[in-house]
């Protein structure tokens, strides 16, 4: 079994409707992150969170919110979904954030 | 001056050729190097890891670090159609630091 999920791994939805992302690791991780990769601009942070009580903003959150459920559960939201958030999202653990992180495969999310 | 830089490609080469990547960087407290592999619709996936200066070889991978000229380098041998994919690298300072990816560049091996 893989050690991060994602789902779903695909979704189209509409301008304006709320989605949320889940993700869980296996690997007893207690960093995660969330993360969009887009063409020509590479992978940016979203969240990213030390443990469940610790959740910091990266370099874009705004439009995103986000809720660590447990170690092993990290879900994103967008509460009203604009087309400029058509992208690939990636979770991903570590064990210390300067380390190797441990992707999930992605969800590719179109808004249309 | 961007802090990681990395050439988007694509690269194309033919099977059996060595590939080298690359990438420059301007933190020069960068001493944790990596090299992720992604292949289409997937997530990236660690292939190198690398402490400080010198080589590290992997069957046919070979990661090199010069922090003289903050410069790393992936070099595949024998390449072959199945490594084709987008290489991206990333570095961090220490442990404790955040991770800085580069952009990714794409290879294509032509069979």
């Amino acid at each position: 079994d893989a050690d991060v999920t994602q789902t779903p791994r695909n979704r189209i939805t509409k301008t304006g409707k709320r989605i949320m992302l889940e993700c869980s690791q296996t690997k007893g991780h207690d960093r995660m992150y969330w993360y969009r990769q887009d063409p020509g601009l590479g992978l940016r942070l979203i969240y990213y969170s030390f443990d469940v009580k610790d959740i910091n903003k990266g370099e874009i959150s705004d439009g995103y919110s986000v809720s660590r459920q447990a170690q092993a559960k990290f879900s994103l939201s967008l509460e009203s979904a604009i087309p400029n958030q058509t992208a690939l999202y990636f979770c991903a653990t570590s064990e210390s954030w300067g380390r190797e992180q441990y992707f999930g495969p992605g969800t590719r999310l179109t808004v249309t | 001056q961007k802090e990681v830089e990395q050439d988007p490609g694509p690269l194309s080469v033919p099977e059996g050729a060595i590939v080298s990547l690359n990438c420059t960087y301007s933190n020069s407290a960068f001493q944790y190097f990596m090299w992720y592999r992604q292949y289409s619709r997937k997530g990236p996936e660690l292939l190198m890891y690398t402490y400080s200066s010198g080589n590290k070889e992997d069957g046919r991978f070979t990661a090199q670090v010069d922090k003289s000229s903050k410069y790393i380098s992936l070099f595949i041998r024998d390449s072959q159609p199945s490594d084709s994919a987008t290489y991206l690298c990333a570095m961090s300072a220490n442990r404790d630091d955040k991770i800085i990816f580069g952009k990714g560049t794409r290879l294509h091996i032509l069979p």
